[in-house]
C-alpha cells in the first residue's frame, strides 16, 4: 500500500487564489513528521514546511500552512494568494518515528501550474 | 560549505561507459542521501549513509551502481557500464540528524546524467 498519497497529478489555479495540494499518508505510528517541499522547474528541491504528528497546531510559514487532519491522516498544503513563482512540482514526504525508518517516504508529487 | 554541493551538474555519456558523481553535504550533516529522479517522476531512493554505521544499499537497482562515503562526508555515487536506462537526475540530500523527525533533508541541485 502506498504509504504517502498525493491524488492530483496537476493543477491550475489562477494568480491570487488560494489553492490546497492534498496528501494523506498511512502509518501505525504515533510519532511522525510530515514534509512538503517545492521543486521548481530548475530542479533543485526546496523544503517548504514541516508538521510533526504531536503538534497541536498547524503549521504555518508565510503563504504556506498545512490542513492537518490527524484523525483522517490527511497533510494538506494551503498556499494563500498564490504566484506565478509557485508554479512547480509539489511533493509530500513523511519520516515514521517508531520503527527507526529514518527515511523520508515521498509522494508522487503535483505539478502546479498558476495561470496569469 | 553553506549548502549541498552536487558536481557536475550534467554529464553526457556514452553507453558502456562508468560515470563518477560527487556529493558535498552540508559540514557537520551526519546522514547522506542518493535518489534517483526520472523525468517527470518521483524521487527513487538509492542509498542512505549515517555516520560511520554501514550504508543502507537497499535502494541500488543493479551491481553497476555503488558509492562511498570517505571521511563521513563527500560521497561519490559510481554507475559503470551505462545504460539508456540510467538517464536521469540524481539527487544527494543531508541532514543533520537522521534520527530525529523533524530534521528534514537539505537537497542539491542534483546532476543530470544523460547516457546516449
Amino acid at each position: 500500500a502506498q504509504k504517502i498519497t498525493q491524488t492530483q497529478p496537476g493543477m491550475f489555479v489562477q494568480e491570487k487564489e488560494a489553492v490546497t495540494l492534498d496528501c494523506t499518508y498511512d502509518t501505525s505510528d504515533q510519532s511522525y513528521g510530515l514534509f512538503w517541499y517545492k521543486q521548481p522547474s530548475s530542479g533543485e528541491m526546496i523544503f517548504l514546511i514541516y508538521q510533526g504528528s504531536y503538534d497541536e497546531q498547524n503549521a504555518t510559514e508565510g503563504r504556506y500552512s498545512l490542513n492537518f487532519q490527524k484523525a483522517r491522516k490527511s497533510a494538506n498544503l494551503v498556499i494563500s494568494a498564490s504566484q506565478l513563482g509557485d508554479s512547480a512540482m509539489y511533493f509530500c514526504a513523511m519520516r515514521e518515528g517508531e520503527d527507526s525508518n529514518y527515511q523520508l517516504i515521498w509522494g508522487a508529487g503535483t505539478k502546479l501550474i498558476i495561470k496569469p | 560549505g553553506a549548502g549541498v554541493s552536487q558536481s557536475p551538474s550534467n554529464k553526457v555519456t556514452e553507453k558502456g561507459k562508468d560515470v563518477e558523481l560527487r556529493c558535498d553535504p552540508i559540514s557537520g550533516h551526519t546522514a547522506l542521501y542518493w535518489y534517483r529522479q526520472s523525468l517527470g517522476q518521483g524521487l527513487e531512493f538509492l542509498i542512505y549513509f549515517q555516520g560511520n554505521s554501514a550504508p543502507d544499499k537497499s535502494g541500488l537497482p543493479s551491481d553497476r551502481f555503488s558509492a562511498e562515503r570517505t571521511g563521513g562526508s563527500v560521497s561519490t555515487l559510481t554507475i559503470q557500464r551505462t545504460q539508456q536506462e540510467d538517464s536521469a537526475v540524481y539527487l544527494c540530500a543531508s541532514s543533520l540528524e537522521a534520527f530525529l523527525l523533524h530534521y528534514g533533508y537539505t537537497f542539491g541541485s542534483g546532476t543530470r546524467l544523460t547516457v546516449v
